[in-house]
């Protein structure tokens, strides 16, 4: 069973689509989060959610938002595509407290935009 | 935060024992070390987390000195499958982890 999965692995779009990326885990966990790694390879956090907060990179910009339908599935929705939006994006998840530091990754969405 | 140095790269033989130091020199108190593992298209994995002293697990060895300024990534006896990029992020809270640009290992037959 895959703990951490996303859906598309592959999505290649024009300039101001708006588009989603879902992502679920099977792993009962309390907190889930989207990262960005882009062609130079750095990973940045964008955001990270549980059932009661939702924490935001002061960095995103508004197009982008997570939506949470319940605690096993965080989806991406990004509005108005640009250029730079290209990238790989990363789900994970992990349990609370110090725990959390030990994050479980899905294999991420390579985001192309055309 | 906490900003983590690290060699770009580092080369080593199967079987042999790596090893990757990363600098946090303005380490907060209350900052956890963690190490990552990411293999070319795939998301990183948790290698080992600490935040004094030594700490072991099946998969590597953490080494922390008492000022906690740096710390050491130990992978005993590495085979060709450990070739990946190893990330050092410190951090207080988990949703502050920064991933640096890591160190690429490269394991040679």
């Amino acid at each position: 069973d895959t703990a951490v999965s996303q859906t598309p692995k592959y999505l290649v779009t024009q300039m101001g689509n708006d588009k989603s990326i879902k992502c679920e885990q099977n792993l009962g966990h309390d907190t889930m989060y989207w990262y960005k790694q882009d062609s130079k390879k750095f990973l940045k956090i964008m955001f990270s959610y549980n059932n009661k907060e939702l924490i935001i990179n002061e960095t995103v910009p508004n197009r982008f938002s997570p939506k949470s339908p319940d605690k096993a599935h965080l989806n991406l929705h990004i509005n108005s595509l640009e250029l730079g939006d290209s990238a790989v994006y990363f789900c994970a998840s992990s349990l609370g407290g110090t725990e959390s530091y030990e994050q479980y990754f899905g294999p991420g969405t390579r985001l192309t935009v055309t | 935060l906490a900003k983590t140095t690290q060699p770009i790269s580092m080369d080593s033989y199967e079987g042999q024992e790596v090893n990757i130091t990363c600098s946090h020199n303005n380490i907060a108190t209350n900052d956890y070390i963690t190490w990552y593992q990411q293999f070319p298209s795939q998301g990183p994995r948790f290698i080992i987390q600490g935040y004094k002293t030594k700490v072991t697990n099946e998969v590597a060895s953490l080494f922390i000195p008492a000022d906690r300024k740096s710390s050491t990534l130990s992978l005993p006896r590495v085979s060709l499958s450990d070739t990946a990029v190893y990330y050092c992020l410190v951090a207080l809270v988990p949703d502050k982890l920064i991933f640096g640009t890591g160190t690429r290992l490269q394991v040679f037959p």
